[in-house]
């Protein structure tokens, strides 16, 4: 069974400095794992995604995540905030068990707030 | 835009009606996906077809049901609704069905039972 935790269910920064957002993750077979973002109003935008390439990905609009197996961790980082960057940022695992891919596994999801 | 379209944007009923939501997938995609997103279950995988047979199940009430067509698009079936049935509901769709298969999401439908 696959699980996912978002550590944050809100994030406040400045525009301009650093983002971090935090997901842990538990999976019984070799995840593929995904961040999306979903703006208020709008449907889910994939972020980026993690199938067992690098380890560091990046993704679009400047965000990054790195994929650290010992610490079960995919955590979402941008160096320097926008006001464009507010909205509803979820973590996401997926496996494939042989039988059929599941569908997706969402966390809580983190809400992003940018101080001007 | 992420070319899957659903359809309505809102829709409004009473407790007790059954509603069809329907989606239709990217072109080319043939794995469909429905969701549902609440504010106290968050967001929710209910079930998954691929090229017009279901392939996963999530956490779908018996209520509801899903089908998809030869065509691709595929519709989902509420029935007996409650109050609590109120999301919003998302179809997304991918081009085969692996894990590592990114999947495109619509706008969703937003469902309003009074």
């Amino acid at each position: 069974a696959q699980s996912v935790t978002q550590l944050d269910s809100h994030v406040s920064v400045s525009e301009g400095t650093p983002v971090l957002l935090r997901c842990n993750y538990s999976s019984s077979y070799s995840p593929s794992l995904f961040w999306y973002v979903q703006h208020p109003n709008k449907g889910l935008q994939l972020l980026l995604k993690y199938t067992s390439a690098a380890t560091l990905v990046k993704g679009i609009n400047g965000f990054e995540a790195e994929f650290k197996k010992s610490e079960t961790s995919f955590h979402l980082t941008k160096p320097s905030a926008h006001m464009s960057d507010a909205a509803e940022y979820f973590c996401v695992v997926s496996e494939y068990s042989g039988g059929g891919a599941d569908g997706l596994t969402f966390g809580k999801g983190t809400h992003l707030i940018i101080q001007p | 835009d992420s070319g899957v379209t659903q359809t309505p944007k809102h829709l409004i009923t009473a407790t007790g009606q059954r509603v069809t939501l329907r989606c239709s997938p990217r072109s080319g995609d043939l794995s469909v996906y429905w969701y549902q997103q609440s504010l106290d279950q968050g967001l929710q995988f209910l079930i998954q077809y691929y090229n017009g047979e279901e392939r996963a199940k999530g956490n779908i009430l018996e209520r509801f049901s899903a089908q998809q067509f030869p065509d691709l698009h595929s519709e989902l079936n509420l029935s007996s609704l409650e109050l609590g049935d109120s999301a919003l509901y998302f179809c997304a769709s991918s081009v085969v069905d692996r894990a590592y298969n990114e999947q495109f999401f619509g706008p969703g439908t937003r469902l309003t039972v009074l």
